[in-house]
C-alpha cells in the first residue's frame, strides 16, 4: 500500500519560476527520500531527510518535513526546463528497508 | 563509478510465456530491491535482498513472481506465464545501509509489455 502521497498530481510553472510539491504520510518514518523520474524510467535520488532535521538544502532544492504533521515539501527554486520530471517521496515506516512510494507531482516547466 | 544496469531495456512477450529481467547491481552494494512500476502510479515493492540473509518476498504478486539473487551480484526476476496485467516498468535498485538508511540507486528499468 502506499504510505506517502503526493499534492498536486500536476504542476506546470513558468520557467524561473519556484515549484512546490507536499508529501503526506501514515506511520512513524525513520527518514524521507525525494525522487525525481524522467521519462517514466529510471529514479534518481535527489535528497534524504531525516526523522530528527527539519530542513535540508541541496542546490536549488530545499526540503522541510514537519514529522507532528508527517508531511513533507520539496521546492524547486528558479526552475529550469530540465527540471520537468515526476516527483516522489518516498518513506522507510520505521526504518523499514521497504520504500513506500507516493504516485508523484509530475512538473511540467514552460520555456 | 558504473551505476545500476538492468536489460533488457524493453521486452515485449505474449501472454503465457515466461520472462527473465536481469539487475546488475553498484559494486558493493549489499542490499537490492525489485518495485514494480504501473502506468501513471508508484512504485510497488516486489522483493529484497540483504547480503546472505533471506529474501523479504513479501511483495510478489504471485507464485508466477520470483527472483535469485548470487551472493551480492546480479539478480534476476522471473515471471512465468505471464498475464496481460504483469506490463509494467520493473525497476532495480541497490543501495549499502548504513545507520538502518537504505539510500536507493535505481537502474533505468525494463519496460514490459504483454500482448
Amino acid at each position: 500500500s502506499q504510505q506517502g502521497e503526493e499534492d498536486p498530481q500536476a504542476l506546470s510553472i513558468q520557467e524561473g519560476e519556484n515549484a512546490t510539491m507536499n508529501c503526506s504520510y501514515k506511520t512513524s518514518i525513520n527518514n524521507l527520500q525525494w525522487y525525481r523520474q524522467n521519462s517514466g524510467r529510471g529514479l534518481v535520488h535527489l535528497i534524504l531527510i531525516r526523522s530528527n532535521e527539519r530542513e535540508k538544502h541541496s542546490g536549488r532544492l530545499r526540503v522541510t518535513l514537519d514529522t507532528s504533521k508527517k508531511s513533507s515539501s520539496l521546492l524547486i527554486t528558479a526552475s529550469r526546463a530540465a527540471d520537468t520530471a515526476s516527483y516522489f517521496c518516498a518513506t522507510d515506516a520505521n526504518g523499514d528497508y521497504k520504500l513506500s512510494f507516493g504516485a508523484g507531482t509530475t512538473v511540467t516547466v514552460r520555456a | 563509478g558504473a551505476g545500476v544496469s538492468q536489460s533488457p531495456s524493453n521486452k515485449v512477450t505474449e501472454k503465457g510465456k515466461d520472462v527473465e529481467l536481469r539487475c546488475d547491481p553498484i559494486s558493493g552494494h549489499t542490499a537490492l530491491y525489485w518495485y514494480r512500476q504501473r502506468l501513471g502510479q508508484g512504485l510497488e515493492f516486489l522483493i529484497y535482498f540483504q547480503g546472505n540473509s533471506a529474501p523479504d518476498k513479501s511483495g510478489l504478486p504471485s507464485d508466477r513472481f520470483s527472483a535469485e539473487r548470487t551472493g551480492e551480484s546480479v539478480s534476476t526476476l522471473t515471471i512465468q506465464r505471464t498475464q496481460q496485467e504483469d506490463s509494467a516498468v520493473y525497476l532495480c535498485a541497490s543501495s549499502l545501509v548504513v545507520g538502518g538508511t537504505h539510500e536507493q540507486y535505481f537502474g533505468p528499468g525494463t519496460r514490459l509489455t504483454v500482448t
